[in-house]
C-alpha cells in the first residue's frame, strides 16, 4: 500500500496570503498520479487537481499542482475567504488508493 | 447536472448489516467506474471499493475484503454496497463518487454521504 503523508497538519493564514501545502509518497510509483481535493465542513470531498497540475472544471487558476516523484504541492495563490478548509491529497496510480491524511487551512 | 444521492445508513450492531445505495443522474451511468469512500467522524478520507462501468470489475481495501460487497445496476443507475459483519471501526459517512472514466481513479462528482454507526 502507498502511503500518503501530508504537511503540515494545520496552516494558520491570513486572506491574500500564499499557501503552499505538501504531500510526500511512501513509492515513487505514483509517478504523476496524484490529486487534490478540498473539502469544507459538513460538505463532501471537491476535486480541484488531477495528475499533479491538471486543474479540474472551474477550478480558479490561484490554485496550482506540482511536484514529481515522491514529492507535491499543492499552492493556492493568494487565499480567499472560501478557500478555508481542509486539503486532501490522493495517489491514482495503485489500488488500493489511498489519501493523505488532510492538511486544514485555517484563518489566522 | 450529475446528482449522486446514498441512501441506508443507519444504526446497526457489531455483526450486523446494512446495504447502501447510491441513486445517479445526469451522466450516461454504464460508462463511469463508480467507488465508495468513507470518513470516521472528525477524520479522514479512506477508499473503500470501486467497481467498473461495463466489465464489473471490483477492488476492494483490505480491511473490507470478504465483508462488504460492491455492486451497480446500470438498468437503475444504481450503485450498491452490501456490508456484512460490521465492526465498530466501519463507523463512518459513506460517500459514493464517480470517476471520471474507466478506472481513472480520481473522482469529479460526490455525493452528501450517508452515516453508517455500528454500536451495541
Amino acid at each position: 500500500e502507498i502511503v500518503m503523508t501530508q504537511s503540515p497538519g494545520t496552516l494558520s493564514l491570513s486572506p491574500g496570503e500564499r499557501a503552499t501545502l505538501s504531500c510526500r509518497a511512501s513509492q515513487s510509483v505514483i509517478s504523476n498520479y496524484l490529486a487534490w481535493y478540498q473539502q469544507k465542513p459538513g460538505q463532501a470531498p471537491k476535486l480541484l487537481i488531477y495528475g499533479v497540475s491538471t486543474r479540474a472544471t472551474g477550478i480558479p487558476v490561484r490554485f496550482s499542482g506540482s511536484g514529481s516523484g515522491t514529492e507535491f504541492t499543492l499552492t493556492i495563490s493568494s487565499l480567499q475567504s472560501e478557500d478555508f478548509a481542509v486539503y486532501y491529497c490522493q495517489q491514482h496510480s495503485a489500488w488500493p488508493l489511498t489519501f493523505g491524511g488532510g492538511t486544514k487551512v485555517e484563518i489566522k | 447536472e450529475v446528482q449522486l444521492l446514498e441512501s441506508g445508513g443507519g444504526l446497526v450492531q457489531p455483526g450486523g448489516s446494512l446495504r447502501l445505495s447510491c441513486a445517479a443522474s445526469g451522466f450516461t451511468f454504464s460508462n463511469y467506474a463508480m467507488v465508495w469512500v468513507r470518513q470516521a467522524p472528525g477524520k479522514g478520507l479512506e477508499w473503500v471499493s470501486g467497481i467498473g462501468g461495463s466489465d464489473g470489475r471490483t477492488f476492494y481495501t483490505d480491511s473490507v475484503k470478504g465483508r462488504f460487497t460492491i455492486s451497480r445496476d446500470n438498468s437503475k443507475n444504481t450503485l450498491y454496497l452490501q456490508m456484512n459483519s460490521l465492526r465498530a471501526e466501519d463507523t463512518a459517512f459513506y460517500y459514493c463518487a464517480k470517476d471520471t472514466g474507466q478506472f481513472s481513479n480520481w473522482f469529479d462528482s460526490w455525493g452528501q454521504g450517508t452515516l453508517v454507526s455500528v454500536s451495541s
